[in-house]
Formats: structure tokens, C-alpha cells, sequence
């Protein structure tokens, strides 16, 4: 298996642009989570969806912040209006449902970076 | 809610010294626990997990056990190598469909001198 996809790897844009961070999970695994990472607040959960469905969203800091899934094979995180606060490393990880896993598998994250 | 508290570093060794980093954590019900290994500019790596009281993960001669009684989950190898230079993280998954998040200690960045 490939893994969990995330594209692009690494993104630089200016204050007030609009931000897709994009995710494929592994096939078969039914639970997706958006985490963040910064030196300031560490490792955060954002959204996390179960078939698809979106299941906890309290970690989404604002309104600015849009999560999707479409579909079992994809899922974006928008960012509406960007700010430079929002710069940070942006991972998506995946997971069974027990008993065929109980561990999530994490992508290379997305980078991003806002002037 | 749930919570996880890791030693604080920097940890710097030298090669083959023992390393230990502490965890403990606050759950409902009974939580598995993880340790994930963070090397520069990657994502995290799984390291080990234990999903209920006395188990041992191991990999890669890294160990922890799961301590219920202590609530703890201390990372231990016994001879570290300069390719472990990484930071590591102690986390925890509920056991209820709805609180499968991962919850995250701060990290502990491990440097391992040759």
C-alpha cells in the first residue's frame, strides 16, 4: 500500500489567499484525521471523519477552517482566508475500525507556510 | 478528558547509554497507548503500542509497558544508536468509536551523540 497521500508537500502563500491541503487515506481504512503541528501548541487534532461523516470537529480553530470528505478515498482542509498564525505542519492520518487496526498511519504532512 | 504528559527535553546521550522517557497519561475506560517517532522533516512513524494493561510494545529494542496501576507508559531502550536522534511522542486513542483521536504529549527530542 502506498500509505496516506497528502499533496502538496509543502505550500507558501500570502495573507488572505485561500489554502486546499489535500488527503488520500489508505484504502480501507474508515477513520480520517486532520492534526496540526506547531512548536507553540504541539500536536492537534482539527476534524476527524468516520465513513465519511465528519465525527468531532471541536479542534478547528475558527471559521476560517473547512474540512471535507467526499468520498472513502479523499479529503480536503481549506483554509478561508489564510493567516500568518495558521502557518504550521498539516497532517492527515488514517485508521481501520478494530479489530483489524487500532493504530493511525500518518502522511508526510503538508507544510504551510503564510506571509 | 483525555491527556498525555511526556518528560520534557532536550535529552542528549551518548551511544549505547540507556534511554527512558517517561509518560503518563489521564483516560476513561481503557485507552491503548503509542509511542510515534518524529525524524526531521517527516511525518510520524508508529514506534510501538499497547492496547491493554501489562502489555509490552516493542521495535527496534525500543520498549514500554502499559501500566494501568501507574497509569504510565515509559519508552526504554538499552543501548541507543545516532539514528535514533528523533523526537519522540507519547499518545493515547480511546476505546469508544467516538473518541479515537489521538491525544498527544508535547514531544521529546532525543539527540544521540556518536
Amino acid at each position: 500500500d502506498a500509505g496516506v497521500i497528502q499533496s502538496p508537500r509543502h505550500e507558501v502563500t500570502e495573507m488572505g489567499q485561500e489554502v486546499t491541503l489535500r488527503c488520500k487515506p489508505i484504502s480501507g481504512h474508515d477513520y480520517l484525521f486532520w492534526y496540526r503541528q506547531t512548536m507553540m501548541r504541539g500536536l492537534e487534532l482539527l476534524i476527524y471523519f468516520n465513513n465519511n461523516v465528519p465525527i468531532d470537529d471541536s479542534g478547528m480553530p475558527e471559521d476560517r477552517f473547512s474540512a471535507k470528505m467526499p468520498n472513502a478515498s479523499f479529503s480536503t482542509l481549506k483554509i478561508q482566508p489564510s493567516e500568518p498564525r495558521d502557518s504550521a505542519v498539516y497532517f492527515c492520518a488514517s485508521r481501520g475500525t478494530p479489530p483489524n487496526t487500532d493504530t493511525q498511519y500518518f502522511g508526510p504532512g503538508t507544510r504551510l507556510t503564510v506571509l | 478528558g483525555n491527556s498525555v504528559t511526556q518528560m520534557e527535553g532536550p535529552v542528549t546521550l551518548s551511544e549505547e547509554a540507556f534511554l527512558t522517557i517517561n509518560c503518563t497519561y489521564t483516560a476513561t475506560g481503557y485507552p491503548s497507548l503509542f509511542w510515534y517517532v518524529q525524524y526531521p522533516g517527516e511525518g510520524l512513524q508508529l514506534l510501538l503500542k499497547a492496547t491493554k494493561a501489562d502489555d509490552k510494545g516493542s521495535n527496534k529494542g525500543f520498549e514500554a509497558t502499559y501500566r494501568k496501576e501507574t497509569t504510565s507508559f515509559h519508552l526504554e531502550k538499552g543501548s541507543v544508536q545516532v539514528s535514533d536522534s528523533a523526537v519522540y511522542f507519547c499518545a493515547l486513542s480511546g476505546f469508544r468509536s467516538n473518541d479515537y483521536k489521538l491525544s498527544f504529549g508535547a514531544g521529546t527530542t532525543v539527540t544521540v551523540r556518536a
